[in-house]
C-alpha cells in the first residue's frame, strides 16, 4: 500500500540553527502538507502546497520556515533559526484531492531543539 | 483556537461494547469531517469520514453520526477491540486546498 515517508524520525538541533525535513508523497498525490504536533497538544496545521506554491499556510507558518519540492518526488520544510518552541513531532500528508477527501500522514519526524 | 472540540481526555471499553467517541465544531465552513486513529510515535491514520451533507456514513465496525444543527458529530465503533485501543482524532475541512482543523484527541482504551 502507497505510503507517506519522512526521513529523519528523530532530528535534535541546537537553537539557531537551520532544519530541514524531508517527505516523500504519495506518487499520485498532488496535495501536500505540514502538520506539527507539540506534546500533549493538538495537530497543528502548517502549510499546504499544490502546483508548486503555497496554497494556504497557518500563523504558525512564518518567516523562519519554507516549504520546496525540489524534484518530482520529494517534498521538505525548513526551519532556518529553530526555537526551543520549535520542538515538536512533525507530520508531512498528502492527498488526491484538496477538498472533500482524505490525507494520508507518514509516521513524522521528532524534531528535538536544544 | 477552539473550532473543534473533543469534550473527553480518555475513553474506557470493555472489548466487544461499543464506543462512542464525540467531537464538537464552531466552525460552520467545514464541509466535511474525518476520523484518525493514532498509535504513539505513528502518524494519524484515516478510518472514516462524512461529508456535510449527510448524517451518516459507516464502514465495517465504524460510523460517524453528523448532527449539522447541534454542530456534533460522533464515531461509533462496534464491537470495540483491544487493537482499536488509540488516540482518536476528529477533524474538521472546509477549505479547497484541503487544510484539517483538529480536535484536541481522546484515548480510547479496550480492556480485554
Amino acid at each position: 500500500e502507497p505510503e507517506v515517508t519522512q526521513t529523519p524520525s528523530h532530528q535534535v538541533t541546537q537553537m539557531g540553527q537551520e532544519v530541514i525535513l524531508r517527505c516523500v508523497p504519495i506518487s499520485n498525490h498532488l496535495y501536500f502538507y505540514w502538520y506539527r504536533q507539540i506534546l500533549g497538544q493538538k495537530v497543528e496545521f502548517l502549510v499546504s502546497f499544490y502546483n508548486n506554491e503555497i496554497s494556504e499556510k497557518s500563523e504558525i507558518f512564518d518567516d523562519q520556515f519554507s516549504v520546496e519540492r525540489p524534484d518530482g518526488s520529494n517534498f521538505t520544510l525548513k526551519i532556518r533559526s529553530t526555537k526551543l518552541e520549535d520542538s515538536a513531532m512533525y507530520f508531512c500528508a498528502s492527498s488526491e484531492q484538496g477538498r472533500n477527501t482524505e490525507a494520508f500522514f507518514g509516521q513524522g519526524t521528532r524534531l528535538t531543539v536544544v | 483556537d477552539q473550532q473543534v472540540k473533543q469534550n473527553s481526555p480518555s475513553l474506557s471499553v470493555q472489548e466487544g461494547r461499543i464506543s462512542i467517541l464525540n467531537c464538537d465544531y464552531t466552525n460552520s465552513m467545514f464541509d466535511y469531517f474525518l476520523w484518525y486513529k493514532k498509535y504513539p510515535a505513528e502518524g494519524p491514520t484515516f478510518l472514516i469520514s462524512i461529508s456535510s451533507i449527510k448524517d451518516k456514513n459507516e464502514d465495517g465496525r465504524f460510523t460517524v453520526f453528523l448532527n449539522k444543527s447541534a454542530k456534533h458529530l460522533s464515531l461509533h465503533i462496534v464491537p470495540s477491540q483491544p487493537g482499536d485501543s488509540a488516540v482518536y482524532f476528529c477533524a474538521g475541512g472546509g477549505t479547497s486546498y484541503g487544510k484539517l482543523t483538529f480536535g484536541q484527541g481522546t484515548i480510547l482504551t479496550v480492556h480485554p
